[in-house]
Parts: C-alpha cells; sequence; structure tokens
C-alpha cells in the first residue's frame, strides 16, 4: 500500500517567509510525528499527534514553529518567520493502532535564505 | 532527557565482511528502534527491540535492556548496505512514543 507522503520535497524561501509542510500518513494510522534533521546529524523529535488527543507539542524549538493535524488524517507543520537555522530537512512519521514501528516519509527539505 | 550514543560513528568495510554497531543509552526505555537512511535520505525501519533478539536476513538486533545497550549485526555486507543506522529510544520517563534519536553511524561498504 501507499507509504507516508509529503510535500513540497524541496523548499526554498527567503528569511522572514511563512512556509507550510504536508504530511499525509498511512491509511489507518492514529499516530503521526514530526522530526527534523539537520546536515549530518540525527533526528529531532518536533511534536506528535495521536488520535483525538492533545498532542506532545514539548520538542518544537519556538512559538515560530507550529503544527496541527485534521482527525487521523493529514498534518501541516507551519514555521513562521523562517530564519536560516531552520533549514533541514523534515521528517513525518506514522505508526498504526498500538503498535511503536514508525514509517517515515522521504521528508522536505528546507533551505531558507 | 535521555542520552543515546552510538558506535562507532564511521565504519568502512568490504563487500562480504561482517560488522557490529552499538547504541549505548542512558536511562530505561520501553521502546527501541534501529532505522537504516539510504544514502537518498530514506529512513527504513529495521526492527523495533525494546529487548531480546530478532533477526531479519542478514541483519540481527539484541537489546539488553537492564544493561541499556543494543547491538545491531549485519553479516556479509553488501554495497546496498551502505548508508546511515540510527538506534532511537522511548523511555518511561520522556514518553514511549517521543523516540530519541543517536547521532548515527555511518557504513561505506566498497565492492
Amino acid at each position: 500500500g501507499a507509504g507516508v507522503s509529503q510535500s513540497p520535497s524541496n523548499k526554498v524561501t527567503e528569511k522572514g517567509k511563512d512556509v507550510e509542510l504536508r504530511c499525509d500518513p498511512i491509511s489507518g494510522h492514529t499516530a503521526l510525528y514530526w522530526y527534523r534533521q539537520r546536515l549530518g546529524q540525527g533526528l529531532e523529535f518536533l511534536i506528535y499527534f495521536q488520535g483525538n488527543s492533545a498532542p506532545d507539542k514539548s520538542g518544537l524549538p519556538s512559538d515560530r514553529f507550529s503544527a496541527e493535524r485534521t482527525g487521523e488524517s493529514v498534518s501541516t507543520l507551519t514555521i513562521q518567520r523562517t530564519q536560516q537555522e531552520d533549514s533541514a530537512v523534515y521528517l513525518c512519521a506514522s505508526s498504526s493502532p498500538g503498535r511503536a514501528t514508525q514509517y517515515f516519509g522521504p521528508g522536505t527539505r528546507l533551505l531558507v535564505l | 532527557g535521555i542520552q543515546v550514543e552510538q558506535s562507532p560513528p564511521d565504519l568502512i568495510l568490504q563487500e562480504g565482511a561482517n560488522s557490529t554497531l552499538r547504541c549505548n543509552f542512558s536511562d530505561s526505555v520501553n521502546n527501541l528502534q534501529w532505522f537504516h537512511q539510504n544514502p537518498w535520505g530514506q529512513l527504513i525501519n529495521l526492527f523495533y527491540i525494546p529487548s531480546g533478539t530478532k533477526q531479519n536476513g542478514r541483519l540481527s538486533a539484541t537489546t539488553v535492556a537492564t544493561e541499556r545497550y543494543s547491538l545491531l549485526y549485519i553479516s556479509s555486507s553488501q554495497t546496498t548496505d551502505s548508508g546511515v543506522y540510527f538506534c532511537a529510544v522511548g523511555g518511561f520517563s520522556g514518553g514511549y512514543n517521543k523516540l530519541i534519536f543517536g547521532a548515527g553511524t555511518r557504513l561505506a561498504v566498497h565492492p
């Protein structure tokens, strides 16, 4: 079946502009995660959605970052007033009910000039 | 929070060689996963292994939760095994699903 999809695959923006990144999880997966990966580094947890529960936002680095999820489907990660240090790959993952294994999308490569 | 250390940071192998990658973590965990990130950036889940031993083809993994480490074994390596291997953990205190990633082991397999 279809995996996790993300769009756009690449995004170049100017410092100070807002960007929206989209994630479509695997159908039926109730949990959705966002991570950030800076060049040559490991992944940093950003936010986690589980069904209708309140999201775990403990990894969001600043109030410029926010995320929403509509039910158990699409999620958008919004970065306001982008800064050069926001340049990274933003990865989305999902997992099925009661299972821990996370399945990752291909990521969105964000470059802030 | 939980600290995750992976070793070695870099590894170069000839095709056909075996290798062992290590992941140490600083606190009790109830979620541990190994991932492979290929040269194009795609992350593939290899194992969910909070304890015990699992095998999948040429790959196997062992986690000794009481001693806070996990090992990933790659046997008869192939060039397609190249990439970065990440260990990620979720703990009782930090949250089961909130995975904390190590810095990874970068593997290059040469023909």
